[in-house]
């Protein structure tokens, strides 16, 4: 069970726009800053969004992070079939020894 | 360009032991603490252990503590994940990745499988 919620699965058109949620507590999401990684299919993950809302060079700006509270949200807009992939928050939790918390994970599906 | 490579899975029998590597490059390894996060098949990333750039600081998630040992070699820009006393639930595929404390992690290997069977 992780430590971080994500709902299991989303999907959505091509050229449509999905939101992912994670949810946590004041511990972790409340008093940190919020990451997103992508996995694709049978590959490591990949950084997508660090600090809550920043992009590494090369991530298109058709992915987004937001943070509030004790929660965040990834957005991805003009879905491409490309996207399907797993996608992960994370955090670290001030609860906790030095080590990272992740949410489930939630499967993006692009009909 | 920063590489990562991991090593050393494989298959072994509950209570067994087996040691993994992870070879870096690209970046000074010397000054980064570095991390392992597995992730069992099927399911979520779980964060394993980390240790500091001189290993001063070494932690472990509760779920590997006191069988597992993390370790590196600054000479040889490597690091290490000695685990012992293995079980099935540690069956995952194993990743090394550098990261600072309350830092994202920005380069992942592309991971050893470990599979814990009789």
């Amino acid at each position: 069970q992780s430590v971080l919620t994500q709902p299991p699965s989303v999907s959505a058109a091509p050229g449509q726009k999905v939101t992912i949620s994670c949810s946590g507590s004041s511990s972790n999401i409340g008093n940190n800053y919020v990451s997103w990684y992508q996995q694709l299919p049978g590959t490591a993950p990949k950084l997508l969004i660090y600090d809550n809302n920043k992009r590494p060079s090369g991530i298109p700006d058709r992915f987004s992070g937001s943070k509030s509270g004790t929660s965040a949200t990834l957005g991805i807009t003009g879905l491409q079939t490309g996207d399907e992939a797993d996608y992960y928050c994370g955090t670290w939790d001030s609860s906790l020894s030095a080590g990272a918390v992740f949410g489930g994970g939630t499967q993006l599906t692009v009909l | 360009e920063v590489q990562l490579v991991e090593s050393g899975g494989g298959l072994v029998k509950p209570g067994g032991s087996l040691r993994l590597s992870c070879a870096a490059s690209g970046f000074t390894f010397s000054r980064n603490s570095m991390n392992w996060v597995r992730q069992a098949p099927g399911k979520g990333l779980e964060w394993v252990s980390s240790i500091s750039s001189t290993s001063s600081y070494i932690y472990y998630a509760d779920s590997v503590k006191g069988r597992f040992t993390i370790s590196r070699d600054n000479a040889k820009n490597s690091l290490y994940l000695q685990m012992n006393s293995l079980r099935a639930e540690d069956t995952a595929v194993y990743f090394c990745a550098p990261r600072e404390p309350a830092t994202p992690f920005d380069y992942w290997g592309q991971g050893t499988l470990v599979t814990v069977s009789s």
